[in-house]
C-alpha cells in the first residue's frame, strides 16, 4: 500500500551541485507532476508527465529536468543548484482526474 | 491567468463548532474542485471533491461549490483539535488534469 514513494526526503546541496529526486507509483497511475511549496506561495508545478513517453513544462520549470523512465518512475534533475532552489519539493500521480496522491515529500536546501 | 483565491488566516475556531473555509476562481470554464488537508511538515492529502452545483457531505465535511459565483466552499461540523491544519483549494480547468492551487488557510481549532 505504498502509493506515491519520493527519495531522499532531505538533502542539503551546495551551489553549483547536481543532483536527482526520485518518484515511484504502484498505482497504475498515467499522469505525473514534479511541484515545489514555498512558505506563502502554495504548490507550484515544475513539471509533468501526462503518460509514459511524454513530459511537459509548468509554471516554473527553469533549473530542471525530467525523466519519466516508465509509467511508474518520474525523476526531476537539478543540474546546477542555487539557493532559489531551497525548497519543499512534492511528487504526485492522478488517473482520470479524480484528485492527485502526493508522495511525502523532499526537503532542499541549497547553501 | 487562471487564479484560485484563498484567505491565508489564521482561521481560529473553538472545538466543536463548524468552521467555514471558503476559496474563490477566475476561470468560468473550471470542471472539479479540490478540498486537500496538510498537516504541517507534511504532504497534502485529498479530502473531498464536487464537480456540480450544490452540497456534497461526507461525514463531518460538507463542500459546496456555486459555479455562478465562481467560489467553492468546505464546512467542517463539530471541529476537533486534530482537523487544526492548512486547507488547500484545488481547481482542475482542463482535460489534461492539471490542478490550479490556492496557497492554502491555515485553520486551528482551539479545544
Amino acid at each position: 500500500n505504498a502509493g506515491v514513494t519520493q527519495t531522499p526526503k532531505f538533502q542539503v546541496l551546495k551551489t553549483g551541485q547536481s543532483m536527482t529526486l526520485q518518484c515511484a507509483q504502484d498505482m497504475n497511475h498515467n499522469s505525473m507532476y514534479w511541484y515545489r511549496q514555498d512558505p506563502g506561495m502554495g504548490l507550484r508545478l515544475i513539471y509533468y508527465s501526462a503518460s509514459e513517453g511524454t513530459t511537459d513544462k509548468g509554471e516554473v520549470p527553469n533549473g530542471y529536468n525530467v525523466s519519466r523512465l516508465n509509467k511508474r518512475e518520474f525523476s526531476l534533475r537539478l543540474e546546477s543548484a542555487a539557493p532559489s532552489q531551497t525548497s519543499v519539493y512534492f511528487c504526485a500521480s492522478s488517473e482520470d482526474g479524480n484528485g492527485y496522491t502526493f508522495g511525502s515529500g523532499t526537503r532542499l536546501t541549497v547553501v | 491567468q487562471k487564479e484560485v483565491e484563498q484567505n491565508s488566516g489564521p482561521l481560529s475556531v473553538p472545538e466543536g463548532a463548524i468552521a467555514s473555509l471558503n476559496c474563490t476562481y477566475s476561470d468560468r470554464g473550471s470542471q472539479s474542485f479540490f478540498w486537500y488537508r496538510q498537516y504541517s511538515g507534511k504532504s497534502p492529502e485529498l479530502i473531498m471533491f464536487i464537480y456540480s452545483n450544490g452540497d456534497k457531505e461526507d461525514g463531518r465535511f460538507t463542500a459546496q461549490l456555486n459555479k455562478a459565483s465562481q467560489y467553492v466552499s468546505l464546512l467542517i461540523r463539530d471541529s476537533q483539535p486534530s482537523d487544526s491544519a492548512t486547507y488547500l483549494c484545488a481547481v482542475m480547468w482542463d482535460s489534461n488534469y492539471q490542478l490550479i492551487w490556492g496557497a492554502g488557510t491555515k485553520l486551528i481549532i482551539k479545544p
